[in-house]
């Protein structure tokens, strides 16, 4: 079975902190793929990166930087100097499987609110 | 605007009702998805097809049923509809059932059951 852990309920900070979003998954997949996803008060969800089991180099992306550590299970998520468009529900998802049917596992979320 | 649209947005119904849920992939996506939010259960995964045929189930309930139609749109039915029902129903598409493709969600139909 495939389970994805983000322990942290909710997060506040103060606009321009650097901010870091946990994630760690379980999976007997050898191979696999890691999400994450911002849920903005409006509700959809928004795709933000892929990373598959294979690669393990970080990725910056502007303010955004991951984080795969395969050692730990854990792909995490960072945002530097944030922003109040940044608060947000963040939610990291595993996708594995076999065959031709792949569903994605989602964490429970992280909500993160930006102050100024 | 990921592209992928559902409709309605919003939907207010009793218990007991039927609804239908409806959702029109990215173009070029032949895969379609349907999760159901709530505060309780997160995330779940329903369903998903793909190019018209069910490829994989989740929790999916026996009172609810899905298909995608031959111009890949899919609709969602919910019937014997309880309180429990309320919920952000989501139907994401992807190009394809690969795991490395990422899936695109549509903004969701809130469904409240009164």
């Amino acid at each position: 079975a495939q389970k994805v852990t983000q322990a942290q309920t909710e997060i506040s900070v103060v606009e321009k902190e650097d901010v870091t979003l946990d994630c760690v998954y379980e999976t007997r997949d050898t191979t696999y793929y890691l999400f994450w996803y911002k849920q903005p008060p409006s509700g959809e969800l928004v795709f933000l990166i892929r990373r598959n089991s294979f690669d393990e180099q970080n990725e910056i992306s502007g303010r955004y930087s991951w984080n795969f550590q395969k050692s730990t299970s854990s792909f995490n998520f960072t945002i530097t100097a944030s922003q109040v468009v940044d608060s947000a529900v963040y939610f990291c998802a595993l996708r594995g499987g076999t065959g031709t049917a792949s569903k994605l596992t989602f964490g429970t979320g992280t909500r993160l609110q930006v102050t100024l | 605007d990921s592209g992928v649209t559902q409709t309605p947005k919003h939907l207010i119904t009793a218990t007991g009702q039927r609804v239908t849920l409806r959702c029109s992939p990215r173009s070029g996506d032949l895969s379609v998805y349907w999760y159901q939010q709530s505060l309780d259960q997160g995330l779940q995964f329903l369903i998903q097809y793909y190019n018209g045929e069910e490829r994989a189930k989740g929790n999916i309930l026996e009172r609810f049923s899905a298909q995608q139609f031959p111009d890949l749109h899919s609709e969602l039915n919910l019937s014997s509809l309880e309180l429990g029902d309320s919920a952000l129903y989501f139907c994401a598409s992807s190009v394809s059932v690969r795991m490395n493709t990422e899936a695109f969600f549509g903004q969701g139909t809130r469904l409240t059951v009164v």
